[in-house]
């Protein structure tokens, strides 16, 4: 039973390019979770999102930063003309549907990560 | 809203050693607990969980970590350290959504 799969593992862009991190939760998982982990810092929630809703979005910046769970295929973390510090390592996790009454009342798996680097 | 506060960024402790790492919260009511390892270049991986019941709660690797309410604490303990134990640990507490600490970086030495 495969885990949460991010891909890719490490991505370079140049400022002002896109960036594209994709993240398939575990098989039978219909909760995904973006976090952001800077240098030092423990992860920073951004966005929750169940198939073709986003749930929560409280952390994810108003510009440049989109996500996307569609019916079929992977979650999509999306950020438009990326700068210097949008450089971080950023994790996808996901938790069955009956996770709990609570948002996040359950176990979250996470995925390996994608570091993106910005130059 | 609830937080989480790690006490220490980094924690050093020789092999055989207790490892104690702090955590305390704040919550309007009791939330759900958790302590997560992070192993380099890896991602997040559950060690315990505090839901409801009881307060000592025995996760993997030998850790276990005790939910006092009084205290807001929710630290995490290992009778004796190994070298594999290295690694960064997260605090993290669930109420309407899930907020983690800083993080604690241990490490073993021989």
């Amino acid at each position: 039973n495969a885990g949460v799969m991010q891909n890719p593992r490490h991505l370079v862009r140049r400022r002002g390019q896109e960036a594209r991190l994709r993240c398939s939760p575990m098989k039978g998982h219909s909760h995904v979770y973006w976090y952001r982990q800077l240098p030092e810092e423990g992860l920073k929630f951004m966005v929750y999102l169940q198939k073709e809703n986003i749930i929560d979005e409280s952390g994810m910046p108003k510009e440049r930063f989109s996500a996307e769970f569609p019916k079929e295929g992977p979650s999509i973390l999306r950020i438009q003309q990326v700068v210097r510090g949008d450089s971080a390592a950023y994790f996808c996790a996901s938790s069955p549907p009956d996770a709990g009454g609570a948002m996040f009342a359950g176990e979250l798996f996470f995925g390996e990560g994608s570091r993106l680097t910005v130059l | 809203a609830q937080s989480v506060t790690q006490l220490g960024s980094h924690v050093s402790v020789s092999e055989g050693a207790l490892v104690l790492l702090r955590c305390n919260y704040s919550s309007s009511v009791p939330p759900y607990l958790f302590w997560y390892v992070q192993y380099p270049n890896q991602g997040l991986q559950l060690l315990l969980k505090y839901t409801t019941g009881a307060t000592l709660v025995k996760g993997i690797n030998g850790f276990e970590a005790e939910f006092k309410k009084s205290e807001t604490s929710f630290h995490l303990t290992k009778p004796s350290a190994h070298m594999s134990d290295a690694a960064e640990y997260f605090c993290a507490v669930s109420l309407n959504d899930m907020r983690f600490g800083a993080g604690t970086r241990l490490t073993v030495k021989p």
